[in-house]
C-alpha cells in the first residue's frame, strides 16, 4: 500500500505571497492532519480533517486554511505568508480520526524570503 | 494541556553503545506511537504500545508503556550510526482526535 505523499516537497515563496501545499493519505485512511515543524518550536499542530469537516484545529492564525476532498486528499493553504512561516509542513494520515496511529509524508519544505 | 516531556533532548554516544530515551506525561494515554526523523523527512512509525507494562522488540531497539499509561521509554542496545536521528513520542486519546507530541531526542551516534 503506498505511504503519504505531498506535493511540492520543496517551495520557495516571498512575504505576501500565498501558498498550498497537497496531501493523499494512505488508501483507506479518512482522517488528515497537518503539522508545522521548526528547531524552535517543533511538531505544532495545525489542523485535523476526516470526512472533509474540520474536526480539530491549533493554535495558529486564520491565515492558516485547510480543507479536504471527498476522496480524502487535503490541501493547506497558507496566506500572506511571513518569514516566520519557513517551515517543514507535515501530513499525516489514519484511517479515521478515532484511530490512534497516524502515518506521516516526508514534508514540504517552505522557505519564505 | 496535556504535556510530553522527552529526554534527555541530546545524546551523542560511541558506535556500540547502549542508550535510553525516556517520555513521561502526567495523562493517562491509550496509546503511544514512537517515531524516528531524518533531515527534511517526515517521521517514520516505529512501534504502538497500547497496553500499560506492554514490552515491544523490533531488533535492537525495545520500547515499554508504563502501567499506568503515562510514560514510556525506548532502550536502544549495541547503537550504530544508522540509528542516527531525531526520535519523537507521541501520546493519543482514543476519541480526543490529536496526538500530543514530545520535543524529541536528537541522537547521534559516532562510528
Amino acid at each position: 500500500k503506498a505511504g503519504v505523499t505531498q506535493t511540492p516537497r520543496y517551495l520557495i515563496k516571498t512575504r505576501g505571497q500565498q501558498v498550498t501545499l497537497s496531501c493523499s493519505p494512505i488508501s483507506g485512511h479518512r482522517s488528515v492532519s497537518w503539522y508545522q515543524q521548526t528547531p524552535g518550536q517543533g511538531l505544532q499542530f495545525l489542523f485535523e480533517y476526516f470526512s472533509e469537516t474540520q474536526r480539530n484545529k491549533g493554535n495558529f492564525p486564520g491565515r492558516f486554511s485547510g480543507r479536504q476532498f471527498s476522496n480524502s486528499r487535503s490541501e493547506m493553504n497558507v496566506s500572506t505568508l511571513e518569514l516566520g512561516d519557513s517551515a517543514l509542513y507535515l501530513c499525516a494520515s489514519r484511517e479515521t480520526t478515532f484511530t490512534d496511529t497516524q502515518y506521516f509524508g516526508p514534508g514540504t519544505r517552505l522557505t519564505v524570503l | 494541556t496535556q504535556l510530553l516531556e522527552q529526554s534527555p533532548q541530546f545524546l551523542s554516544i560511541q558506535e556500540g553503545e547502549n542508550l535510553t530515551v525516556y517520555c513521561n506525561s502526567s495523562s493517562v494515554f491509550s496509546s503511544l506511537q514512537w517515531y524516528r526523523q531524518e533531515p527534511g523527512e517526515g517521521p517514520v512509525l516505529l512501534v504502538t504500545v497500547v497496553t500499560g507494562g506492554e514490552v515491544k522488540k523490533l531488533k535492537r531497539l525495545t520500547f515499554q508503556f508504563g502501567d499506568a499509561r503515562k510514560d514510556s521509554s525506548l532502550h536502544i542496545t549495541a547503537a550504530q550510526p544508522g540509528d542516527t536521528g531525531l526520535y519523537l513520542c507521541a501520546g493519543a486519546r482514543t476519541n480526543a482526535g490529536k496526538s500530543t507530541f514530545g520535543d524529541g531526542t536528537t541522537l547521534t551516534v559516532k562510528p
